[in-house]
């Protein structure tokens, strides 16, 4: 299967800082996206991102597929933005997704 | 479009005994996928339909757990004799086969098993 590995796997920050966070995949794919979930378990898709950049408010995401890598980019973070983000991807053939073990955000006020 | 749907939200149960998960789609998705998850890990792959055919089945998923998707429409999870080891969020997530390929996951059923 695909390998997924996000970094860092845990980040602590104070409201109104900039962070980024990496994901990594060892196989190509056409699909990947940014999960955010919440503290009652409920994965909530933040970007749906095979390739390109996008942008959501404060959020932003960058997918580089033939360096397979992708970034999540929060800025100015709000104590909302704590939780669990996944990052998630699909092979060229299967259907299932592949998640790394995500990365656990701390905003405090 | 309500969302993906499942039910129950929590289940207590005692080793031993049998649980069942329904989970309902969006609705014009014809693609269904059982995720579990436990303490800080990631989701990881169960099974998964294409319409009311079964595609894809993980090695987790031991001969005491049994998923349907009898109409294409809703699915149910099903797991025998209950272990402690079962203890986890049981993820459901749809998509369609037509479109940008978005997965859209549920709230999850929580199990606990004492």
């Amino acid at each position: 299967g695909i390998q997924v590995e996000q970094s860092p796997p845990d980040l602590i920050l104070q409201e109104g800082a900039n962070s980024t966070l990496r994901c990594n995949f060892s196989d190509s794919v056409n699909n990947l996206q940014w999960f955010h979930q919440n503290p009652w378990g409920q994965l909530i898709n933040l970007f749906y991102i095979p390739s390109g950049t996008k942008q959501n408010g404060r959020l932003s995401a960058t997918t580089v597929a033939t360096e397979r890598y992708s970034l999540l980019y929060i800025s100015s973070s709000q104590t909302t933005d704590s939780g669990v983000y996944f990052c998630a991807v699909r092979g060229s053939t299967l259907g299932r997704l592949y998640f790394g073990r995500g990365t656990q955000l701390t905003v405090w006020p | 479009d309500t969302g993906v749907s499942q039910d129950p939200r929590h289940k207590i149960t005692k080793r031993g005994q049998n649980v069942t998960f329904r989970c309902d789609p969006i609705s014009e998705h014809n693609r269904l996928y059982w995720y579990r998850q436990t303490l800080g890990q990631g989701p990881e792959f169960l099974t998964y339909f294409q319409n009311e055919a079964q595609l894809e089945k993980s090695r987790l998923l031991s001969d005491r757990f049994s998923a349907e998707r009898p109409k294409g429409s809703f699915s149910t999870l099903e797991i025998q004799r209950t272990e402690q080891g079962d203890s986890a969020m049981y993820l459901c997530a749809s998509s369609s086969i037509r479109g940008p390929g978005g997965y859209t996951f549920g709230s999850g059923t929580r199990l606990t098993v004492v």
